[in-house]
């Protein structure tokens, strides 16, 4: 079945780095791709998506370019700030069937330092 | 409301006890998930409704877990005979239409549900 993988956190980083959390998938059809993001204390929220091969989703400073023949949609961010401390997971949507449930990687916590 | 709640934040529950967690969607939105993320992991999928029609419930653990959305809007997932493994943060998340694959759905705060 449809499935995604991800980058095993904790992922540390020091204020400005760069950022990188790998994201793989494998699904059957032609999926959109999402990341969510979960800070501390609060839900669920989308960070970014992309609903077909080659595009990119963007939003606030973070970017991820779906792969088709990679099948990959890895984030990435320039410069990291304390306040991006997370947790993020990555998620596909099936295409093709009545039900868009979101099938989510287990989650990548990200902890950055000052 | 302006976004999706759900009730109770935190529900403790003896063992074989039933428990009903609500969700109050983000009005007017169609589509209804719920999800289950255990500690660790990543949320994963239970039932879907659109409006008030159950379309999927393929990812119910077992026929103790019972979803239901009468009048398309509030839903109330229970769960009879509680076991630990049901022990676990209970999401609902709404979307405006639900038809594509492309569209966001919003998540509430879940509901942290611990069985002794």
């Amino acid at each position: 079945g449809d499935s995604v993988t991800q980058m095993e956190g904790p992922v540390t980083l020091s204020e400005e780095a760069f950022l990188t959390i790998n994201c793989t998938y494998t699904a059957t059809g032609y999926p959109s791709l999402f990341w969510y993001v979960q800070y501390p204390g609060e839900g669920l929220q989308l960070l970014l998506k992309a609903t077909k091969a080659d595009d990119k989703g963007s939003n606030k400073g973070f970017e991820a370019t779906y792969r088709k023949e990679t099948t990959s949609f890895h984030l990435e961010k320039g410069s990291v700030q304390v306040s991006d401390s997370a947790v993020y997971f990555c998620a596909l949507s099936p295409g093709g069937g009545a039900t868009n449930k979101l099938i989510f990687g287990t989650g990548t916590l990200l902890a950055v330092q000052p | 409301g302006a976004g999706v709640s759900q009730s109770p934040r935190y529900k403790v529950a003896k063992r074989g006890q039933d428990v009903a967690l609500r969700c109050d969607p983000i009005s007017g939105h169609v589509s209804l998930f719920w999800y289950q993320q255990a500690l660790g992991q990543g949320p994963e999928f239970l039932t879907y409704f659109q409006n008030e029609a159950q379309l999927d419930k393929s990812g119910l653990p077992s026929d103790r877990f019972f979803a239901e959305r009468p009048e398309g809007s509030v839903s109330t997932l229970k769960i009879q005979r509680t076991q630990q493994e049901d022990s676990a943060v209970y999401l609902c998340a709404s979307s405006l239409l639900g038809l594509a694959t492309q569209e966001t759905q919003y998540f509430g705060p879940g509901t942290r549900l611990l069985v002794l």
